[in-house]
């Protein structure tokens, strides 16, 4: 399984866009990364998929390189709601299981 | 369509006592998963099933027990409840294509506090 690290905590103001970085250095071919969000006493929700490059979808966008060893969630113009507790997740076709970090706290500021 | 459910919300325990957490899913999936989540901490994985009538070890298995009779159905089971035990409980589950390429869908959660 790739281990992935991230930053333990994030502060920003409403509308500012926001970046989260994740390692993950010895990421495998087939392995996708993913990203949820969790709010407090909630369990995770998924927020992003991707393989490679960029994908967009009505709440974020996901940047990963050619080589594949980091991703970055971009949140743009953020906003109070957005306060809560990032995951990054790689894993592939025979991952059964997925181990989450400890998460990147994000605190939005008005 | 209830998606994931959680069985009870909240439950107090005395140390040395049992009781089983109950997950159900109505979307058929094939993959479900218990985690637990200590303040300020992120998700850590029990125990887990790839299909009915499998379970296996995740990161933190000591202590527990699981059990997935029914595709719908994974049950944790504490058999003598101890205060380290007191946590935040998550059941999550996946589709057939698994957690690579489908969204876990998670739980409410289960509040456990152990005296």
């Amino acid at each position: 399984l790739a281990k992935t690290t991230q930053p333990i905590s994030m502060d920003s103001y409403e509308g500012q866009e926001v970046n989260i970085t994740c390692s993950h250095n010895n990421i495998a071919t087939n392995d996708y990364i993913t990203w949820y969000q969790q709010f407090p006493s909630q369990g995770p929700r998924f927020i992003i998929q991707g393989y490679k490059t960029k994908v967009t979808n009505e709440v974020a966008s996901l940047f990963i390189p050619a080589d594949r060893k980091s991703s970055t969630l971009s949140l743009p113009r953020v906003s109070l709601s957005d306060t809560a507790v990032y995951y990054c997740l790689v894993a592939g076709v025979n991952t059964d299981k997925l181990i989450f970090g400890t998460g990147t706290r994000l605190q939005v500021f008005p | 369509n209830a998606g994931v459910t959680q069985t009870p919300k909240f439950r107090v325990l005395k140390t040395g006592q049992s009781m089983t957490l109950l997950c159900a899913q109505d979307m058929n999936h094939e993959y479900m998963y218990w985690y637990r989540q200590d303040p300020g901490m992120g998700l850590r994985l029990i125990h887990y099933s790839v299909g009915e009538g499998t379970t296996a070890k995740g990161e933190v298995p000591d202590g527990y027990n699981v059990s997935r009779l029914k595709k719908q159905n994974f049950l944790l089971g504490l058999e003598s409840a101890a205060p380290s035990q007191t946590s935040v409980y998550f059941c999550a589950s996946v589709g057939l294509a698994g957690p690579y390429q489908e969204t876990q869908y998670f739980g409410p959660g289960t509040r456990l506090l152990v005296l």
